[in-house]
């Protein structure tokens, strides 16, 4: 069975840092392009940064571009996301998501981070 | 950027009708659409993708169809379990985007 187990959420205040954590198991870890997608209270789903199987692109949505930063680890089945410099309206769950082998749409997800940023 | 409208934001429906949503995009996405519903306090869960291919387990009475820039998601009759958000998203381009959803509720 995939799972995907993400951690690392919490209070911070702006202009902070934060970084979320995805361990993936059930599934060959290494061979899959994996993303972040978010979801502010209320309100619909945001791409927000891919990385590709082996690191060698990486695609950031412009609202994030410059502040949040994708890295992985394959030999710890482990997916990161660096956030800098954050605002209010980064304040969502941070979902941790596999984009289908070969193609472009998400086929499995985590069960999401909260990230909320207030002073 | 391919933006991604759903309509209408909110259908209400009575359990065992059919219910029809719909996802425009503003320019030509081919069939590089995917279907996903989300219910309260869970994650998103793929339904449909290449606009009308259902995903492993998702039951029959779901159906997505169109091609270029508009596409519907079928519910051929309601359950129960149905009454959720649903959002169409495109992979044609980056950046990946999203519609804003359909709540399905109970009328």
């Amino acid at each position: 069975e995939v799972q995907l187990v993400e951690s690392g959420g919490g209070l911070v205040k702006p202009g902070g840092s934060l970084r979320l954590s995805c361990t993936g198991s059930g599934f060959t870890f290494s061979t899959y392009n994996m993303n972040w997608v978010r979801q502010a209270p209320g309100k619909g789903l945001e791409w927000v940064s891919s990385i590709s199987s082996n690191s060698d692109y990486i695609y950031d949505a412009d609202s994030v571009k410059g502040r949040f930063t994708i890295s992985r680890d394959n030999a710890k089945n482990s997916l990161y996301l660096q956030m800098n410099s954050l605002r209010a309206e980064d304040t969502a769950v941070y979902y941790c998501a596999t984009l289908h082998y070969g193609d472009y749409y998400f086929d499995y997800w985590g069960q999401g981070s909260l990230v909320t940023v207030s002073s | 950027e391919i933006v991604m409208t759903q309509s209408p934001a909110t259908l209400s429906v009575s359990p065992g009708e059919r219910a029809t949503l719909s996802c425009r995009a503003s320019q030509s996405v081919s069939y590089n659409l995917a279907w996903y519903q989300q219910k309260p306090g869970q994650a998103p869960r793929l339904l449909i993708f290449g606009a009308s291919t259902r995903a492993t387990g998702i039951p029959a009475r779901f159906s997505g169809s169109g091609s270029g820039t508009e596409f519907t998601l079928t519910i051929s009759s309601l359950q129960s379990e149905d009454f959720a958000g649903y959002y169409c998203q495109q992979y044609n381009n980056w950046p990946l985007t999203f519609g804003g959803g359909t709540k399905v509720e109970i009328k």
